[in-house]
């Protein structure tokens, strides 16, 4: 089975502060993405990326960048962390086979709290 | 452009009895239409999906969907509703026509209740 883990699930940072959010993958994916999860707006992709260095721009973002300097590892991270960024977040991984790419498979999520 | 519509916040069912999640689309070539759940404090996880070929579509756990594209509709359905369906319910699609991307757009997610 697929294991996609991030690495915390619950999170409390102040107003400003830098703040980065882990996530792995074990089955050499090659696409992975980063979503948030906000009650009355379902789930809004931040950024992705199809390879390792490789990062596309979602939905949403603007406060956020991303990195992925190994395979099987995606982080995002929120520059100055701002009280409107408090959400769950949710990571998830895709194989790069034809017919399976659109099949994500999601961590558990992390909720973070921005005071 | 590619969006989901799921036009029940809140799905109320007596258990035994079957369900319907609703999910509408819209999509300017080919869908490619998922459903996801989401039980408390965990993340989301796959249900189902239709790329192509049969319109009913069977997935996890007894639940089935079917596509319906006169209606542009993809309702998720289970005959016998369990207690431990209960859950939040997301439906997403991808335009299948599109070359490169594999964003998948989701709906705003529907919570079913299943009430014993």
């Amino acid at each position: 089975d697929v294991k996609v883990t991030q690495s915390s699930r619950y999170l409390v940072k102040r107003t400003g502060e830098k703040v980065f959010l882990e996530c792995v993958q074990d089955m050499d994916h090659e696409n992975m993405f980063w979503y948030r999860q906000d009650p009355g707006l379902g789930l809004r992709l931040i950024y992705f990326s199809y390879d390792v260095k490789m990062k596309e721009k979602g939905d949403i973002p603007e406060g956020y960048s991303v990195s992925r300097e190994k395979k099987e590892r995606f982080s995002l991270i929120l520059e100055s962390a701002s009280t409107n960024q408090t959400s769950m977040y949710l990571c998830a991984s895709s194989p790069n086979i034809p017919g399976q790419q659109e099949t994500q498979y999601f961590g558990p999520g992390t909720r973070l709290l921005v005071l | 452009a590619q969006s989901v519509a799921q036009p029940e916040d809140q799905v109320n069912v007596a258990e035994g009895n079957p369900l319907t999640v609703k999910c509408t689309y819209s999509v300017s070539g080919n869908p490619y239409l998922f459903w996801y759940v989401q039980y408390p404090n965990r993340g989301l996880q796959f249900l189902l999906k239709y790329i192509t070929g049969d319109n009913l579509v069977k997935g996890s756990y007894g639940f089935e969907a079917e596509f319906n594209k006169s209606q542009t509709s993809f309702h998720l359905k289970k005959p016998s509703a369990l207690v431990s369906d209960s859950a939040l319910y997301f439906c997403a699609v991808r335009d299948g026509s599109g070359a490169g991307s594999y964003q998948l757009t989701f709906g705003k997610g529907t919570k079913l209740s299943v009430i014993p």
